[in-house]
């Protein structure tokens, strides 16, 4: 049974930094693009950043350009997001997501882990 | 941007009736490798994270229910819930994945009438 697992959320001022993880088990984690996605209270799901299988290949949406970065450990099976100079607009929870059919498709979910940027 | 449209934003259908969730998507999403859509739903109950149901337009997740299916192509999509069960309460998505960003609709809360 897969299972992603994510951490490391919580109540952080604007401009401030945080960094999620998000542990994957049951899975051969390296077969798998990982993906972070976010939802905003009572709002609906908004892509953020995905890596490939292998780590080579980062993507990532605009509204996140240059402040938050995606990375993984294959020998931890450990997704992260390094999210840097944080707004308002971050707050959301942040779940990650594995995809193993097609990149973008997102088989996979955990359970997330809130975000709350405020002063 | 690929920008996903759904209709509607509510729906309210009865126990053993059949419900429709409409996606348009602005641009076409034929993955030309496979000649299929790269068109997904997703169900999300409350307090749950998203639950792939349908990829590729049309294809069924391992597990999900029959009555669930995915229908359309080029920049029409349908998702019908054929006979409605109550565990069916939940908002659905439909999402592109043909390019970045990935998009998702702004959902359909589907309830009991």
């Amino acid at each position: 049974e897969v299972q992603l697992l994510e951490s490391g959320g919580g109540l952080v001022q604007p401009g401030g930094s945080l960094r999620l993880s998000c542990a994957a088990s049951g899975v051969t984690f390296s077969s798998y693009a990982m993906t972070w996605v976010r939802q905003a209270p009572g709002k609906g799901l908004e892509w953020v950043s995905t890596i490939s299988g292998a780590g080579y290949s980062t993507y990532n949406a605009d509204s996140v350009k240059g402040r938050f970065t995606i990375s993984r450990d294959s020998s931890k099976n450990t997704l992260y997001l390094q999210m840097n100079s944080l707004r308002a607009g971050d707050t959301a929870v942040y779940y990650c997501a594995a995809g193993g059919i097609r990149l973008g498709l997102f088989d996979f979910w955990g359970q997330g882990t809130l975000v709350t940027v405020s002063s | 941007d690929i920008v996903m449209s759904q209709s509607p934003d509510s729906l309210a259908v009865s126990l053993g009736e059949r419900a429709t969730i409409n996606c348009k998507s602005s641009q076409n999403v034929l993955y030309r490798s496979n000649n299929k859509d790269s068109l997904a739903w997703y169900q999300q109950k409350p307090g749950q994270p998203p639950k792939l149901l349908i990829y590729w337009a049309s294809t069924r997740e391992s597990g999900v229910p029959d009555r669930f299916s995915g229908s359309g192509s080029g920049t029409d999509f349908t998702l019908t819930i054929s006979s409605l069960q109550a565990e069916d309460v939940a908002v659905y998505y439909c999402q592109q994945y043909f390019s970045t960003p990935y998009t998702f609709g702004q959902g359909t809360k589907l309830e009991i009438k």
